[in-house]
């Protein structure tokens, strides 16, 4: 069955780091990945997409990359910030049906 | 622009009740779903639409039923409240490869 992993411990480091968050898939064959934020009792805001032919993908200090041998897509932020704590959530959307399905998430803390 | 809005946000209902979310979207966007969150189960798609008139079903959608008139409002009816329906509900609309939620509500069911 199609599935979607991304770790679902809590991911601590200390501000100016990098995060870097996973999100692997099986059975799947997306036509591209998408990148969500999802603050406390907020709706997800979107981010990022990355398409199956790309490798990477850069807005600002996020960095996005998609490698669909390992099908898997790394999230990374660069000099992290308190302000960046929040829930992210990575969404493939199926080559067949269109539709997204999203990982479970992984919340980001970013200690000062 | 409102973006998505969504009614009401926060909402108990006792089992066997019935009651319809609202969702509105103001960008003229063909395509809206209705998600609904649990603890580690992240977004579960229940139905979706993909312009007036036109809806499907999604991954989970036992137990409740949507409707299309417009292209601007995709309202989501429970038609018998269980409690296995307590979660939180997102309405989203889709443009150029992006979805833009709506603030969710937060439904109990007792």
């Amino acid at each position: 069955s199609q599935k979607i992993e991304q770790n679902s411990e809590a991911l601590n480091i200390q501000e100016g780091k990098t995060a870097t968050l996973t999100c692997n898939y099986t059975n799947y064959s997306p036509a591209y990945l998408q990148w969500y934020r999802q603050d406390p009792g907020r709706g997800p805001v979107f981010l990022l997409l990355i398409r199956e032919n790309e490798k990477e993908k850069r807005k600002e200090r996020l960095k996005v990359t998609f490698d669909t041998t390992l099908k898997q897509s790394l999230f990374h932020i660069t000099a992290s910030q308190p302000a960046d704590s929040a829930t992210y959530l990575c969404a493939l959307a199926s080559s067949n049906t269109g539709k997204l399905i999203f990982g479970q998430g992984t919340t980001l803390q970013v200690k000062p | 622009n409102a973006g998505v809005t969504q009614t009401p946000k926060f909402q108990v209902l006792k089992t066997g009740q019935s009651m319809t979310l609202q969702c509105a979207q103001d960008m003229n966007h063909e395509y809206m779903s209705w998600y609904r969150q649990d603890p580690g189960m992240g977004l579960r798609l229940i139905h979706y639409s993909v312009g007036a008139g036109i809806t499907d079903q999604g991954e989970v959608p036992n137990g409740y039923n949507v409707s299309r008139s417009t292209t601007e409002d995709f309202p989501l009816r429970l038609l018998s409240a269980a409690p296995s329906q307590t979660s939180v509900y997102f309405c989203a609309s889709t443009g150029y490869n992006e979805q833009f939620f709506g603030p969710g509500t937060r439904l109990t069911v007792l």
